[in-house]
C-alpha cells in the first residue's frame, strides 16, 4: 500500500516548467515526503524530501500544502533528461525504515 | 566518493537454482536496503540491514535472505529459484540517521531465471 496517488503519466515541452501532483491524504505528522525518480534502465534517483515547508534545490522544487495532504513537485525548465517515472513516497523511518513505491507518474517531455 | 555498487550486473539460471547477489554501499553508510523490481508489481521493499542486523522485512517468501558483513557490504540469496524470481534487483545505501536520509540506489543486478 503505496498510500500516494499520482497521475500515471504527464506531459510537458521542453524548458516550461513541470508540475507533478501527489496526493496523500491519510499522512501522519511524522512522515516525510520524499520524491525520486527513475530514468530509463537505472536505479532509482533521489529528487527531494520535506516535512511541512517547501523545500528547494538544484534539481526541483517541493511544495507542501498547508494541511500536508498533497505535495507537487516542481521542475522549473524540463529538459529531455527528466523524462522519467517521478515516485512520490511517505517515508516514516525509525522502525518502518523503506521506501513503498506506487506506479509514480510517467513524465514524457517533448523537444 | 564512489556510488553504490553491485554485482554482478546480469545474471541467468535456471529454475531450482540458488543465486547471491552482493550489493557494496557508499562509505560510511550502514544501512543497505534491497528491492526488486519488475513489470507487474513494481518497486517492492524486500528487506533493510543496518550494523549487520535485518531491521525491516518486506512480503516476500522466505527463498529471499540476506546478510550484511561488518564493513557494512550486504548480500542477498535467492533459494530454489521460480520463475517468477525473474525481475531487477536493487539496493540502496543510506546514512539512516533521520526519517530524511535520501537513499542511493545502485544500478541494479537483472536476473534471468530460465
Amino acid at each position: 500500500d503505496a498510500k500516494t496517488t499520482q497521475p500515471n503519466s504527464m506531459e510537458s515541452n521542453e524548458e516550461e516548467p513541470v508540475h507533478l501532483p501527489c496526493n496523500h491524504s491519510t499522512i501522519s505528522g511524522t512522515d516525510y515526503i520524499h520524491w525520486y525518480r527513475q530514468l530509463p534502465s537505472q536505479g532509482p534517483e533521489y529528487v527531494i524530501h520535506g516535512l511541512t515547508s517547501n523545500v528547494n534545490n538544484r534539481m526541483a522544487s517541493l511544495a507542501i500544502a498547508e494541511d500536508r495532504k498533497s505535495s507537487t513537485l516542481i521542475l522549473h525548465r524540463a529538459t529531455l533528461r527528466d523524462a522519467a517515472v517521478y515516485y512520490c513516497i511517505r517515508f516514516s523511518g525509525g522502525s518502518n525504515y523503506k521506501l513503498t513505491f506506487g506506479k509514480g507518474t510517467l513524465l514524457t517531455v517533448n523537444p | 566518493k564512489a556510488g553504490v555498487t553491485q554485482t554482478p550486473r546480469y545474471l541467468i539460471k535456471t529454475r531450482g537454482q540458488q543465486v547471491t547477489l552482493s550489493c557494496s554501499p557508499i562509505s560510511g553508510h550502514r544501512s543497505v536496503s534491497w528491492y526488486q523490481q519488475t513489470p507487474g508489481q513494481g518497486l517492492q521493499f524486500l528487506f533493510e540491514y543496518f550494523s549487520e542486523t535485518q531491521r525491516n522485512k518486506g512480503n516476500f517468501p522466505g527463498r529471499f535472505s540476506g546478510r550484511q558483513f561488518s564493513n557494512s557490504r550486504s548480500e542477498m540469496n535467492v533459494s530454489t529459484l521460480e520463475l517468477g524470481d525473474s525481475a531487477l534487483y536493487l539496493c540502496a545505501s543510506s546514512l539512516r540517521t533521520s526519517g530524511y536520509n535520501e537513499q542511493f540506489f545502485g544500478p541494479g543486478t537483472r536476473l534471468t531465471v530460465l
